[in-house]
């Protein structure tokens, strides 16, 4: 029972155009929302988080929008760069819960020059 | 500063052989996690540390598999009697505070165990 789910495993963007990758979860009791980055061999990077308190959240070129209604974030990329290439997985944790994380299967993003 | 540090980067066993993994966490870290990552799959959650004692142990699959924080800094992951199934990445994490949902964990570059 997948409680977070991105059902796209890839996408295909060219570079300078808007990246937008999405994610869904099912358990109401999340209350905070990760993304983070994976290159081949490595282990995840934090990339941007979000509270359940907020609706958006912006760092740079990376911005997380949470809709807790239809239980799903999305994050922005913009403008994407060919480095952005990598794996994305989406993460959630329930306080109360000892910070664990449940994280998404990824989606392989590949940015073309 | 240096960063979550895993040993070995890989390592090949045969089936029915014992494993130890050890997670060197960032310095001052007292949270410390366990992740297993199968082939297409995102991390799956094996057992949280808080200091030296095991605050959750719920992701553990069975009995085969038992970690240790003695001193609340280094963490060892042993694996009895291992199986073919067993094969995946093994990722450790640390985080600044311990039992707060908005902590960062900062994950280690994982163990890939394969089991023939």
């Amino acid at each position: 029972d997948q409680q977070v789910k991105q059902n796209s495993p890839s996408l295909s963007v060219q570079e300078g155009r808007i990246s937008i990758l999405n994610c869904d979860y099912t358990n109401s009791m999340f209350d905070y929302f990760l993304w983070y980055k994976k290159y081949p061999a490595e282990g995840p990077t934090f990339l941007i988080s979000i509270s359940s308190i907020k609706d958006k959240n912006e760092d740079g070129r990376f911005t997380v929008f949470l809709n807790k209604s239809a239980k799903h974030l999305s994050l922005h990329i913009v403008p994407s760069q060919p480095g952005d290439s990598a794996v994305y997985f989406c993460a959630a944790s329930a306080t109360g819960a000892n910070s664990k994380l449940t994280f998404g299967k990824g989606i392989t993003l590949s940015v073309r020059p | 500063g240096a960063g979550v540090s895993q040993t070995p980067s890989n390592k090949v066993t045969e089936k029915g052989k014992y494993v130890e993994l050890r997670c060197d966490p960032i310095s001052g870290h007292t949270a410390l996690y366990w992740y297993r990552q199968s082939l297409g799959q995102g991390p799956e959650f094996l057992i949280y540390f808080q200091g030296t004692g095991a605050a959750d142990d719920s992701g553990l699959p069975n009995d085969r598999f038992f970690a240790v924080r003695p001193e609340g800094s280094v963490s060892t992951l042993k694996i009895q009697r291992t199986e073919r199934g067993d094969s995946a990445v093994y990722l450790c994490a640390s985080s600044l505070f311990a039992g707060s949902s908005t902590d960062t964990q900062y994950f280690g570059p994982g163990t890939r165990l394969t089991v023939l």
